[in-house]
């Protein structure tokens, strides 16, 4: 089975500028899970996709939303870059949803310049 | 509000010695507490969990320790191989929403 994909891996954008990073799950899987990592902060929760429903969120500005396509497929977008927006972004796919174990993509790489 | 506390943010062991990872959470809803282990430029595998009921789960080298009175959970490397250097997560479940928290992580870094 392919795992977790995410594109881009890396990405430099410039402060004010929007973001789009995408997703696929293991096939088969159809929740979707965005987390944002920084040093020193591990992993931070920003949204939770089920069957293209967001099913729970974080606490991250408006500024951070995503969807989810009916191929489980996801999307996360972040509009007006700041600077402290720079992190690894990890998507993580899981079977039912109510399964703990998710699976990690390796991540897109955004600097804010 | 950080709900999962990884209080020791590296440890470094002999290869072969014993590596102990601590983990604090606050929230009395977790009903179910994972491990991760990351390796740079690649994203979190799951390594080993632990249901609320039980207190302790052992796999081959790796064996997970649950206080529930305490809120504390430990993993343990046995013996620590070279390998095993990287960055480790634990992780909680909330059995209202079904979201991880995640602590901040332990880097280990195991000397040969």
């Amino acid at each position: 089975k392919a795992g977790v994909t995410q594109t881009p891996r890396y990405l430099i954008k410039t402060r004010g500028q929007q973001v789009t990073l995408s997703c696929s799950p293991i096939s088969g899987h159809r929740s979707v899970s965005w987390y944002q990592q920084t040093p020193g902060q591990g992993l931070q929760f920003l949204f939770e996709y089920f069957s293209e429903t967001q099913r729970n969120k974080g606490n991250f500005p408006g500024r951070f939303s995503g969807r989810q396509f009916s191929n489980s497929r996801s999307e996360m977008n972040v509009s007006t870059l700041e600077l402290g927006d720079s992190a690894l972004y990890l998507c993580a796919s899981s079977g039912t949803g109510g399964n703990a174990e998710q699976y990690f993509g390796p991540g897109t790489r955004l600097t804010v310049t | 509000d950080q709900q999962v506390k990884q209080n020791s943010p590296s440890l470094s062991v002999q290869e072969g010695r014993i590596s102990i990872l601590n983990c604090d959470y606050t929230n009395s809803m977790f009903d179910y507490f994972l491990w991760y282990k990351k390796y740079p430029a690649e994203g979190p595998t799951f390594l080993i969990s632990i249901s609320s009921i039980k207190d302790k789960n052992e796999d081959g080298r790796f064996t997970v320790f649950l206080n529930k009175s305490a809120k504390h959970l430990s993993l343990h490397i046995v013996p620590s191989q070279p390998g095993d250097s990287a960055v480790y997560f634990c992780a909680a479940r909330n059995s209202n929403d079904y979201k991880l928290s995640f602590g901040a992580g332990t880097t280990v870094t195991v000397r040969a």
